[in-house]
This record gives C-alpha cells, structure tokens and sequence, in this order.
C-alpha cells in the first residue's frame, strides 16, 4: 500500500517568514495530493490540492508543488503570520479508492 | 448549516465498557470514513464506508466495531477489546478524493 513520509515534525518560524513542508510518497499510482490544516481542538480541514497531471498550484500565499518522478511534494507558505499555527497534514491517493493516506503531521509555530 | 457533527466532544470510559462514538453529516456524502489521532502519529484509518450497509476495515481495526444503516449516519464503537482507546477520534465524509471532517471526541480512560 501507499506510504506517505512528512518532514519536518516541527517547523519554528518567525512572523513574516516562510514555511515549506515536504511529503513523499511510494505509490506511483497516487494522482491527488491534498495539504489539511488542523488548528488546536478541531479537525483538519482542506487548504489546498493538487493532481499529478499538475506541477504547481498557487492561493494567495500558500502553494504547492509536485514532482512526480521523484515522487515528493511540498507545501509552501509565504510571509506567515500567527493564526498560521497548526499542525499540517499532507496526504496521497490514487483515482482507484479515494482512500487518502496521510503523513505524520508537521507542527507550524509563527512567533509574533 | 451544512456540515459533520460529532458528539460527544470528550468522553470517559471505565475498564470492560462499549462506547459509541456518534457521527452525523448532512452533506449528502456516500462515503463516511473513521480515523484515530494520537500524538506524533498522524491519522489513521480504522473503518469506512463508501455505501449505505456496506464498510470495511482500515489499517487499525481490531477492537472497534461500525454500522451504516443510513447515508447521514456512520456511529463507532470502542469495544473493551480495545486495549489502548485513548485518543483523538474524527470523522470525516466526502463525495470523493475531498474529506471533510468533524470536530472530533477526546476519548479517555477513567
């Protein structure tokens, strides 16, 4: 099965820095590679996705990036701010069940 | 107001006891999905279902117990035979590749 290794497991930054998070993956039938943000007490939610037929995908300051060959993909975040601090979780599934499997979490920490 | 609920928010449980967790969403998902959290560990998937009356084992099923009887509902149960049941427990739903999830319930051991 799929397995999904995210580093690193605590990112500390200062306000105005940016944050990259990188995930790899062993299945090369993995087509979608979603990023979750998960704040204190709740649950993750979608920030951004992108499909192996894509190699960039930008929303304001968040972006993401896919190589395929090497089978890795990043998350970026410029000129982070506090309410950036969460812990991350990227993901990979293939068209066949949807099913995602995740990475360990990388725990954001914006210092004002 | 569209969305997953997950109730309770924190729950307690003594040596030898069932609970169930609950999960509703009106979203109109086919596909209802339960996953545990522990520290540094991420999240890992312990049952899902893709249909009414129909679900399958995830990675870490043993000592936990689903039904699906309706589209909106997807209740988990930690049986006793769950040695090590406390954890961060979410459920999510989607119409695809995108999950959606709920708030989660802290479950802890008394």
């Amino acid at each position: 099965g799929e397995n999904v290794e995210q580093h690193p497991s605590t990112l500390s930054v200062q306000e105005g820095d940016s944050a990259v998070i990188k995930c790899t993956y062993s299945d090369s039938a993995s087509n979608y590679f979603p990023w979750y943000k998960q704040e204190l007490g709740k649950g993750p939610q979608l920030i951004i996705d992108i499909r192996s037929n894509v190699g960039e995908k930008k929303d304001q300051r968040i972006a993401v990036t896919l190589n395929k060959t090497a089978k890795h993909f990043s998350l970026h975040i410029t000129e982070t701010q506090p309410e950036d601090s969460a812990v991350y979780f990227c993901a990979a599934s293939s068209g066949g069940s949807y099913i995602p499997t995740f990475g360990r979490g990388t725990s954001l920490i914006v210092h004002p | 107001d569209g969305g997953i609920t997950q109730s309770p928010k924190y729950l307690f449980r003594k040596e030898g006891q069932n609970v169930t967790l609950s999960c509703e969403q009106n979203l109109n998902h086919d596909a209802m999905y339960w996953y545990r959290q522990d520290p540094g560990q991420g999240l890992r998937l312990i049952y899902y279902s893709q249909i009414v009356n129909d679900f399958q084992k995830g990675d870490i099923a043993e000592g936990y117990s689903v039904s699906r009887e309706k589209k909106e509902s997807f209740p988990l149960t930690v049986t006793s035979a769950q040695k090590n049941p406390t954890a961060f427990y979410l459920c999510a739903s989607g119409p695809g590749e995108k999950l959606f999830f709920g708030s989660g319930t802290q479950l802890s051991v008394l």
